[in-house]
């Protein structure tokens, strides 16, 4: 079954660090972009970063640009976000997507169900 | 700057045709888009890819019920024969230099 499995979100500290990871399967994860999107309680859907299907080039929105790292390891099929220096406005629901191909700025085909983010004192 | 522009909200009444509208910033016309849905509670579900000549290619499982169409900068989604199940958020995205989404239509069926 084409799936992704997202995990690895909790309640942190305001300046603590937290690491997402993406489980995928059913297709051949190397051959394909995966990105990163968030949604805060309430709001639209926020793309945050992307990497390439060979790791070689990743991306960030503006707004976590230094904070957050985006890697794979296409041996284990798995998507990560590093995230640190947390901030209240980091809250939010974290989706991995899929892309078309392998160029990391594409639409997505494929989403996993999400997991929480809360930074909170 | 490649900014997609959608209606807040949206409504009509079941087993009826609804058709929603993602607005493509000026001078961005020639680009395609994805259309998802995310029903309450649930994550994203993609949709379909919208070309500007309209061409598109639906997801795996999307029923036909749900078509794409393209005039200029705007790209549209509709849906005949509504059901209770297509009350849902609608996303259109896009991407170039980047990733956009735009800010979601709320629909709700009557």
């Amino acid at each position: 079954e084409v799936q992704l499995l997202e995990s690895g979100g909790g309640l942190v500290q305001p300046g603590g660090s937290l690491r997402l990871s993406c489980a995928a399967s059913g297709f051949t994860f190397s051959s394909y972009a995966m990105s990163w999107v968030r949604q805060a309680p309430g709001k639209g859907l926020e793309w945050v970063s992307a990497i390439s299907g060979s790791g070689g080039s990743t991306y960030y929105a503006d707004s976590v640009k230094g904070r957050f790292t985006i890697s794979r390891d296409n041996s284990k099929n798995t998507l990560y976000l590093q995230m640190n220096s947390l901030r209240a406005e980091d809250t939010a629901v974290y989706y991995c997507a899929k892309g078309f191909g392998d160029k990391a700025y594409l639409g997505f085909d494929l989403w996993g169900r999400g997991t929480l983010v809360t930074v909170s004192s | 700057q490649l900014v997609l522009t959608q209606s807040p909200s949206a409504s009509a009444s079941l087993g009826a045709s609804v058709k929603l509208t993602c607005t493509l910033s000026s001078g961005h016309s020639s680009y395609a888009i994805a259309w998802h849905q995310q029903q309450p509670e649930k994550g994203p579900r993609y949709l379909m890819k919208l070309n500007s000549d309209g061409s598109h290619s639906k997801g795996d499982g999307i029923p036909d019920r749900f078509s794409g169409s393209s005039s200029g900068a705007e790209r549209y989604l509709t849906i005949s024969s509504l059901q209770s199940e297509d009350e849902a958020d609608y996303y259109c995205q896009t991407w170039g230099t980047g990733i956009q989404f735009g800010g979601g239509t709320k629909l709700t069926v009557l």
